[in-house]
C-alpha cells in the first residue's frame, strides 16, 4: 500500500511569486486535505477536496486555491506569495469526504520558504 | 478561542520514565472525534489514535495509553517506560461532527534523554 506522497520536498520562492505543491493520496483514499504548519505551531486547515470539489475551507484568503484530479491526487496553489506563507505544507488523505471525521493520513510535507 | 489546548510546550524525561501529555478540548457538539499524532523531526505526522465522543473507554496499545474524560474535556496520552525513539512533537486534534476540518493543538515537544 502506497502512502501519501508530496512534491517537491523543499521550495524557495520570492515574495509575489506563485507556487504549486503536489500531493498523491494514499491508495484507496478519495479525499485530500491541505494544512499549513508554521514553525513551532500546529497544522492549520486550509481546505479539503472530495470528488474534485472543494469540501470545506479554513480561514485562508482566496489566493490559496486547489485542485483535485480524477485519480484523487491534488494540487495546492498559492498566488502572490507573502513572507508569512513560509511554512511546512502538509497534505493528508482519508477514505471518504463524508461528514464522519475519517482518520487523515499525512504526507511528509513540502517546506516552502519565501524570501 | 483555541479549540484544542496543549499547555505543555516542552517536556524532557529520562529514558524508562513514564510521561503524560495533556490535551484539553472545547466544543459544543455532542458528536466529535479526537486524535493524537506524532511528528518526528522528519516532519510527517504519524497517526496514533482516534476516539469518538461516545466512547469513553480508555485504550492501551503497548506502551501507549489514552485517558478520555468528557467531564473535564480532556484526552491525555501516557507513554510508559519512555524510549529515545519516542522523542518527537505530539499533537492532539479535534474534529467536530458535521465538519471535515481538524483543529490541532500547538503540540508538545517530548525529549527522552538516554
Amino acid at each position: 500500500e502506497t502512502g501519501v506522497t508530496q512534491s517537491p520536498t523543499h521550495l524557495i520562492k520570492t515574495r509575489g511569486q506563485q507556487v504549486t505543491l503536489r500531493c498523491s493520496s494514499q491508495s484507496g483514499h478519495n479525499t485530500v486535505s491541505w494544512y499549513q504548519q508554521a514553525l513551532g505551531q500546529g497544522p492549520q486547515f486550509i481546505f479539503q477536496y472530495y470528488r474534485e470539489e472543494e469540501n470545506g475551507r479554513g480561514n485562508f484568503p482566496p489566493r490559496f486555491s486547489g485542485l483535485q484530479f480524477p485519480n484523487y491526487s491534488s494540487e495546492l496553489n498559492v498566488n502572490a506569495l507573502e513572507l508569512d506563507d513560509s511554512a511546512l505544507y502538509l497534505c493528508a488523505s482519508s477514505a471518504s469526504g463524508s461528514l464522519r471525521a475519517d482518520t487523515q493520513y499525512f504526507g511528509p510535507g513540502t517546506r516552502l520558504t519565501v524570501l | 478561542a483555541q479549540k484544542v489546548t496543549q499547555a505543555q510546550t516542552e517536556i524532557s524525561v529520562v529514558e524508562k520514565e513514564d510521561v503524560t501529555l495533556d490535551c484539553v478540548y472545547e466544543t459544543r457538539d455532542t458528536t466529535y472525534y479526537l486524535f493524537w499524532y506524532k511528528q518526528p523531526p522528519s516532519g510527517e505526522l504519524v497517526f496514533l489514535i482516534r476516539r469518538n465522543s461516545f466512547d469513553e473507554q480508555n485504550e492501551i496499545s503497548g506502551r501507549y495509553s489514552w485517558n478520555f474524560q468528557k467531564s473535564t474535556s480532556s484526552f491525555n496520552f501516557t507513554i510508559t517506560a519512555s524510549q529515545v525513539v519516542d522523542s518527537a512533537v505530539y499533537f492532539c486534534a479535534l474534529s467536530e461532527g458535521g465538519s471535515n476540518q481538524f483543529y490541532f493543538g500547538t503540540g508538545t515537544s517530548l525529549t527522552v534523554i538516554p
